[in-house]
């Protein structure tokens, strides 16, 4: 297993535009974390899934912001009418929670390399 | 409001002292304590956690955090600091089962 991986790793976009961002997962590992930083900040969170399950989501996190992880695999997030408040560095995280013998729970996360979104 | 605070921005130490990195918190219930390190142009990184027992523990890169209940504090240390180990430095705590709360980051320089 490689770790997280997320994709694109830039996105420049125009003010209005949607975007989509897309997240592996460490495979097996059921929780998935979606965060927002900007520079000078720790991560912030914005939604979380168990499985396929969205389960929480912040709510500081827009009606602008959708997130979905079919199939409990991999996840994506979409931001529609793309502000310039947006821009910021978006990572994802996955672990391992759980009663499985397969894997011992881990509670801490493994973070991709993140997706760092301009909007002009 | 839950928080966890990093109260240096920077912390700046010579190769080979030791080195602490500040970490509070306010969150309720028991919360699972964690240290991340992020270098330039790499995704954060797990360093170690406290979940319970010892109030010391050990984790990667010769790290180690002592978990202080009674201070809510987890401060972040290492007997001698390398110049590799500068970075940026993060304390979270898990709370509720499933939601992470970052502090703002810390700075570490480690100056040869």
């Amino acid at each position: 297993d490689t770790g997280v991986s997320q994709n694109p790793r830039h996105k420049i976009t125009k003010r209005g535009q949607n975007v989509t961002f897309r997240c592996d997962p460490i495979s097996e590992h059921n929780r998935l974390y979606w965060y927002r930083q900007t520079l000078g900040q720790g991560p912030e969170f914005l939604t979380y899934f168990q499985n396929e399950a969205q389960l929480e989501k912040s709510r500081l996190l827009s009606d602008r912001f959708s997130a979905e992880r079919p199939k409990g695999s991999f996840s994506t997030l979409e931001i529609q009418r793309t502000e310039q408040g947006d821009s910021a560095m978006y990572l994802c995280a996955s672990s391992f929670v759980g009663t499985g013998l397969k894997l011992p729970q881990t509670y801490e996360q493994y973070f991709g390399p993140g997706t760092r979104l301009t909007v002009t | 409001a839950q928080s966890v605070a990093q109260p240096e921005d920077q912390v700046n130490v010579a190769e080979g002292n030791p080195l602490t990195v500040k970490c509070t918190y306010s969150v309720s219930g028991n919360p699972y304590l964690f240290w991340y390190v992020q270098y330039p142009n790499r995704g954060l990184q797990f360093l170690l956690k406290y979940i319970t027992g010892d109030n010391l523990v050990k984790g990667s890169y010769g790290f180690e955090a002592e978990f202080n209940k009674s201070q809510t504090s987890f401060h972040l240390k290492k007997p001698s600091a390398l110049v590799s180990d500068s970075a940026l430095y993060f304390c979270a705590a898990l709370t509720g089962g499933f939601k992470t709360i970052f502090g703002a980051g810390t700075r570490l320089f480690v100056k040869a």
